[in-house]
C-alpha cells in the first residue's frame, strides 16, 4: 500500500442522521479495504471490510462502499447513536505486505 | 480465546536507554504487525511478520529500530537509545494471514512509551 487519504479529519453529526467517511488510495493493487473503529484509550477494532470483488458490503447500520476505478472507498453509518462516537480508521492492502492506515476521523455523535 | 497480548502496559524511560517491547499473538496467526500511533495521530506501520520472516520493514523509522519473531509466535520490538520523539502507543497485531489474502487484523492493547 502507499497513500491513504481520509476524510473528514473531524465530522460532528446529530444522533440518528447519518455519517459518511471517505478515503482515497493510490496503489492500484490494493485489494483489501478494512475500517477500524477506536474508542478512546482503546485499541482498534474491526467493524467492517470489503475486498476487490465487490463493491458494497452492509451489516446493520454500518455499510462500505469501494470504486475501484476511482481508487475510493467510503463508509456510512445510519441512524447514528451516541456509541457510536470514536475514531475511525479506513486502511487498504494488497499483496504481501501491512496495511496501510488513514489519518483517522474524530466521529463526534451529538446527542 | 486469548486476543493478542502486550507487555509491558507502560513503559517510561530515560532518553538514551534502550526499550523492549514484547507482543504474543493469537495462537495460530501466521502474521504479526507492529505499529506507532502518536497521541491524536493514525497509525504508523513499522514492521510486518509471515512466520519469523520480515518480508517488510520498510516502516522502521531509523536504525535504533528493529524487531524479530521466534517459533512464529512471540515478537519484541526494540528501540535503541531512545528519544524523547519515540514516545507513543505501539501497537501489536495478529493475523491469520492466508496466501496473499488480508484477513482482520486483532490488535492488541499497547504499550505506551513515554522518553523522558
Amino acid at each position: 500500500g502507499e497513500n491513504v487519504e481520509q476524510h473528514p479529519s473531524t465530522l460532528s453529526v446529530q444522533e440518528g442522521d447519518s455519517a459518511v467517511i471517505k478515503c482515497t488510495y493510490s496503489d492500484s493493487a490494493s485489494n483489501y479495504f478494512p475500517w477500524y473503529k477506536q474508542e478512546l484509550g482503546k485499541r482498534p477494532q474491526l467493524i467492517i471490510d470489503i475486498r476487490s470483488n465487490v463493491g458494497e458490503k452492509k451489516d446493520q447500520r454500518i455499510a462500505v462502499t469501494l470504486n475501484k476505478t476511482a481508487k475510493h472507498f467510503s463508509l456510512h453509518i445510519t441512524e447514528t447513536q451516541p456509541e457510536d462516537s470514536a475514531v475511525y480508521f479506513c486502511a487498504e492492502g494488497g499483496g504481501a505486505d501491512g496495511l496501510t492506515f488513514g489519518k483517522g476521523t474524530h466521529l463526534i455523535i451529538q446527542p | 480465546g486469548a486476543g493478542v497480548s502486550q507487555s509491558p502496559s507502560n513503559k517510561v524511560t530515560e532518553k538514551g536507554k534502550d526499550v523492549e517491547l514484547r507482543c504474543d499473538p493469537i495462537s495460530g496467526h501466521t502474521a504479526l504487525y507492529w505499529y506507532r500511533q502518536r497521541l491524536g495521530q493514525g497509525l504508523e506501520f513499522l514492521i510486518y511478520f509471515q512466520g519469523n520472516s520480515a518480508p517488510d520493514k520498510s516502516g522502521l523509522p531509523s536504525d535504533r529500530f528493529s524487531a524479530e519473531r521466534t517459533g512464529e509466535s512471540v515478537s519484541t520490538l526494540t528501540i535503541q537509545r531512545t528519544q524523547q520523539e519515540d514516545s507513543a502507543v505501539y501497537l501489536c497485531a495478529s493475523s491469520p494471514f492466508v496466501g496473499l489474502a488480508h484477513n482482520e487484523q486483532f490488535f492488541g492493547p499497547g504499550t505506551r512509551l513515554t522518553v523522558l
